[in-house]
């Protein structure tokens, strides 16, 4: 059971936008700040989205980050099958002292 | 450019400890924080904990507290995870990752250390 709640799985065609939603409460996402993580399969994670809405410079602009209250939402537009993979939110959690992840999502380009 | 290259596979039995080594390049080591993260079989993420490369103070997620250790060696730029009393439920893929200090978030990952407990 994961501190953070992440939709298990979306899906859009090629071309498309996506977005993923990260809920939490106001110990973690309600007064941190939120980070986005890409991992495709077999593969380490890497960094997309830091502090809400930074995109490291080697990240596109297809990748968006927004956060409102005690939740948070990675974009994706323009979407390629390349983008095939699961996706994590981040953040601390200032009353339990550790860091938390979203359970995942798992993206599917149709 | 930033690489974190860990060590290889371990197959430990249960009740035994295993020693992960993630050793870093390409930036100063000391200047950022090393986090661990692991990832059971399937399944998501799970932070462990961190720790400051300068001065080695480190903070543990509560569930891990007496049976981890982390530690450095800022001679050969290596930070070392260190898990005992292992059980079946520690198999995982361990990570480590680099985090700018005082921040929420790890911008770079080893490639990652599959620990296997199983007798």
């Amino acid at each position: 059971q994961s501190v953070l709640t992440q939709p298990p799985s979306v899906s859009a065609a090629p071309g498309q936008k996506v977005t993923i939603s990260c809920s939490g409460s106001s110990s973690n996402i309600g007064r941190n700040l939120v980070s986005w993580y890409q991992q495709l399969p077999g593969t380490a994670p890497k960094l997309l989205i830091y502090d809400n809405d930074n995109r490291p410079s080697a990240i596109p602009d297809r990748f968006s980050g927004s956060k409102s209250g005690t939740s948070a939402t990675l974009g994706i537009t323009g979407l390629q099958t390349g983008d095939e993979a699961d996706y994590y939110c981040g953040t601390w959690d200032s009353s339990l002292s550790v860091g938390v992840f979203g359970g995942g999502t798992k993206l599917t380009v149709l | 450019q930033v690489l974190l290259v860990q060590s290889g596979a371990e197959v430990k039995k249960p009740g035994a400890s295993v020693k992960v080594s993630c050793k870093a390049s390409g930036y100063t080591f000391v200047s950022y924080d090393v986090n661990w993260v692991r990832q059971a079989p399937g399944q998501g993420l799970e932070w462990m904990g961190w720790m400051t490369t300068n001065s080695g103070d480190t903070g543990y997620s509560q569930k891990f507290q007496g049976r981890v250790t982390m530690t450095r060696d800022t001679a050969i730029n290596t930070a070392y995870l260190e898990l005992s009393s292992l059980t079946s439920e520690d198999t995982a893929v361990y990570y480590c990752a680099r985090g700018p200090p005082l921040r929420s978030y790890v911008d770079y990952w080893g490639q990652g250390t599959l620990v296997t407990v199983s007798s």
